[in-house]
């Protein structure tokens, strides 16, 4: 079993949709969670940290849930350009945090 | 310089071949990582550097990888004797300290292609 899964998609949905991606990972010693964007041919980019208590960033929220080892990354009113692969991370501390990657979710938004 | 550097963009190289590609991390950040990233894969890790000390590369996958940072900041990573399956892009990013809790940035990465 992968340390980090996520369902590689693709979520095809309209424009102004609200979509959600789930994240689950198996070391419960993990420290510290994201969200990474990566648009096609390009390299990973933070989209935001994701907090015990939950947070938000204009149209995304990113929830933490402990007990059942998962992330959430949450999208209201969907636009064409959030069309990317979304990277669910988690730090696992060993000697070291070390960010480890899922595989990533596939969104793609159309008119 | 601005962001994460890495060279070359691109690399063809013949099986059997030695390779090294190269990353340039932000000035003054003490971290850096390699991953690999197969197509239609999230990154994997390699290896990962807390200033000129090689702290875990318990991803590398075979003993033909190698990397170092000798001064803290250039670092490469060393393929040798390639083979079809090291094919991916190689991705560099790096962290301004070691507190596993930061951004990381990322470079363009280098697309290996093994023939």
């Amino acid at each position: 079993r992968k340390e980090v899964e996520q369902d590689p998609g693709p979520f095809n949905v309209p424009e102004g949709a609200t979509v959600a991606f789930n994240c689950t990972y198996s070391n419960s010693a993990s420290q510290s969670f994201f969200w990474y964007r990566q648009d096609c041919r390009k390299e990973p980019k933070l989209l935001m940290s994701v907090y015990s208590s939950g947070n938000e960033d204009g149209r995304f929220t990113a929830q933490l849930n402990r007990a059942s080892q998962y992330i959430s990354l949450l999208i209201r009113d969907s636009k064409l350009s959030d069309s990317a692969t979304y990277l669910c991370v988690v730090n696992k501390r060993g000697g070291s945090y070390i960010p480890t990657f899922g595989r990533g979710t596939s969104l793609i938004v159309h008119p | 310089g601005a962001g994460v550097s890495q060279s070359p963009r691109y690399k063809v190289a013949k099986r059997g071949q030695d390779v090294a590609l190269r990353c340039d991390p932000i000035s003054g950040h003490v971290s850096l990582f390699w991953y690999q990233q197969a197509l239609g894969q999230g990154p994997e890790f390699l290896t990962y550097f807390q200033n000129e000390a090689q702290l875990d590369k318990s991803g590398l996958p075979s003993d033909r990888f190698f990397a170092e940072r000798p001064e803290g900041s250039v670092s490469t990573l060393k393929i040798q004797r390639t083979q079809q399956e090291d094919s991916a892009v190689y991705l560099c990013a790096s962290s301004l300290g070691g507190q596993g809790n930061e951004k990381l940035f990322f470079g363009s990465g280098t697309q290996l292609s093994v023939l």
